[in-house]
């Protein structure tokens, strides 16, 4: 049984640029959220989706966007990069029962993104 | 707004010994979810336990065990008999049922002496 996995493991770009980061969540889970975790910081909430719409939003900019495919998977873009996106981007997949999914997250192994 | 805080930010133990990370939170919600993760160096956080806030008997997984006090506001995680493999960050994290987001500690480091 495939975990999440997250592609690719780790990237470099400049100030400016624009990223895409992949997630494919683990067999049987419909719900992916994204979260940023920074150098010695626990994860920070970004957004989540559920059936391809983005249901939940933390404290992120706009430059920060999603989709989610109808296979579960997901993307995040960020846009206009800048040093401070630097960190490692984790994806966690879960079952999305209703209007809020209760079920437990599971992680993959994340994305270092390092911008210089 | 929910917060979580692991006043450890470093834990040693001794192999095959016992001990005890530290979560408090701060919530107005009466139900919800209260979560450790573990995070080795290879990066992936892993569930280690999980706690519903509304079962007054506390979790156990193993080696790992909670100690629960929902008035104190308390999560705390117990590891027994710990092994080499049990280095690692540890991440309490709190989810209200109502919201999809987890909220996180900073995170204890535990190293494990042989």
């Amino acid at each position: 049984d495939a975990g999440v996995t997250q592609s690719p493991t780790h990237l470099i770009k400049t100030r400016g640029q624009q990223v895409t980061l992949r997630c494919s969540p683990k067999s049987g889970h419909d719900t992916v959220s994204w979260y940023q975790q920074a150098l010695g910081q626990g994860p920070q909430f970004i957004f989540q989706y559920y059936e391809e719409e983005e249901r939940q939003r933390g404290n992120f900019p706009d430059r920060f966007s999603g989709h989610q495919f109808p296979n579960y998977s997901s993307e995040l873009n960020v846009n206009a990069l800048w040093l401070g996106d630097s960190a490692l981007y984790l994806c966690a997949s879960s079952i999305g029962r209703g209007a809020s999914g209760t079920d437990t997250q599971y992680f993959g192994p994340g994305t270092r993104l390092t911008v210089l | 707004a929910q917060t979580v805080t692991q006043s450890q930010p470093e834990m040693s133990v001794q192999e095959a010994e016992t001990v005890t990370l530290s979560c408090t939170y701060d919530t107005s919600e009466s139900d919800y979810y209260l979560f450790w993760y573990k995070q080795p160096p290879s990066r992936q956080m892993i569930l280690v336990i999980r706690q519903e806030a509304y079962k007054q008997q506390n979790a156990t997984e193993n080696r790992f065990s909670v100690n629960f006090q929902k008035a104190a506001k308390s999560f705390s995680l117990k590891i027994s008999d710990s092994q080499l493999g049990d280095a690692a960050m540890y991440f309490c994290a709190y989810r209200s049922p109502n919201n999809n987001d987890m909220r996180f500690g900073a995170g204890t480091r535990l190293t494990v002496k042989p």
